[in-house]
């Protein structure tokens, strides 16, 4: 069964840091990998989807890596705002097996 | 782009009542979809793997007859909490994938549903 872990658990930077979210997975075989953000009370929204045959994806001020063979992926964000406040999920394969999430402040 | 409709967003009432949650596909049809839960300050639990046509997989401890899964279209699963009680409270969230596109495609999210048992 794939297990999904992230890391940090929460995060506090100050307003224009760049950051890294750390997740890691442990059955290498997957198809894709998903980074989401949840804000309170709320639903998922989708941020970057990463194929399996990809190291990486951009979005605007966010980049996602993957490597499989480690079973890591990383999410960077530039410059953060504190509208990037949220928690940061990763999902994982077909079933999309969500780790526990990283809880981000940006405080300004 | 892919929407994902889940309906209601919100649903309060008494103990053992069954409540059913909607989740469609607006604009895409979907063989495949999943439910999840998520508890306050957790992250999302995978639940069961919606089929159409075809009866849900579901995770181990997750309850099928407390459970109920129907995904009688390509467009429609819905989920049934039979006889919920407070422990149910939770906040449920559905998604999707459009299967015409090939399976490395986004799973799309449903704004989710807190359900409340009082």
């Amino acid at each position: 069964k794939q297990e999904v872990t992230q890391i940090p658990a929460a995060l506090s930077v100050p307003e224009g840091e760049n950051l890294v979210l750390n997740c890691s997975f442990t059955d290498s075989a997957i198809y894709n990998l998903q980074w989401f953000r949840q804000d309170p009370g709320k639903g998922l929204t989708s941020l970057l989807l990463i194929q399996s045959s990809q190291r990486e994806q951009t979005s605007g001020r966010l980049n996602a890596s993957l490597d499989k063979s480690s079973g890591r992926s990383t999410l960077y964000i530039a410059a953060s705002q504190p509208g990037d406040s949220a928690t940061y999920l990763c999902a994982v394969g077909n079933d999309m097996r969500f780790g526990a999430g990283t809880r981000l402040t940006v405080k300004p | 782009g892919a929407v994902v409709s889940q309906h209601p967003s919100r649903v309060i009432c008494k103990s053992g009542t069954s409540v059913k949650i909607e989740c469609r596909s607006l604009d895409f049809q979907a063989t495949t979809m999943f439910w999840y839960r998520q508890f306050p300050k957790q992250s999302l639990m995978l639940m069961a793997t919606s089929n159409e046509g075809s009866k849900a997989t579901y995770e181990q401890g997750v309850e099928k007859d407390k459970f109920l899964i129907n995904h009688a279209s390509l467009t429609l699963s819905t989920l049934t909490v039979t006889s919920a009680h407070p422990e149910d409270s939770s906040f449920y969230i559905c998604s999707a994938r459009d299967r015409g596109r090939g399976s490395n495609q986004p799973q799309h999210f449903g704004d989710g549903t807190r359900l409340s048992i009082l």
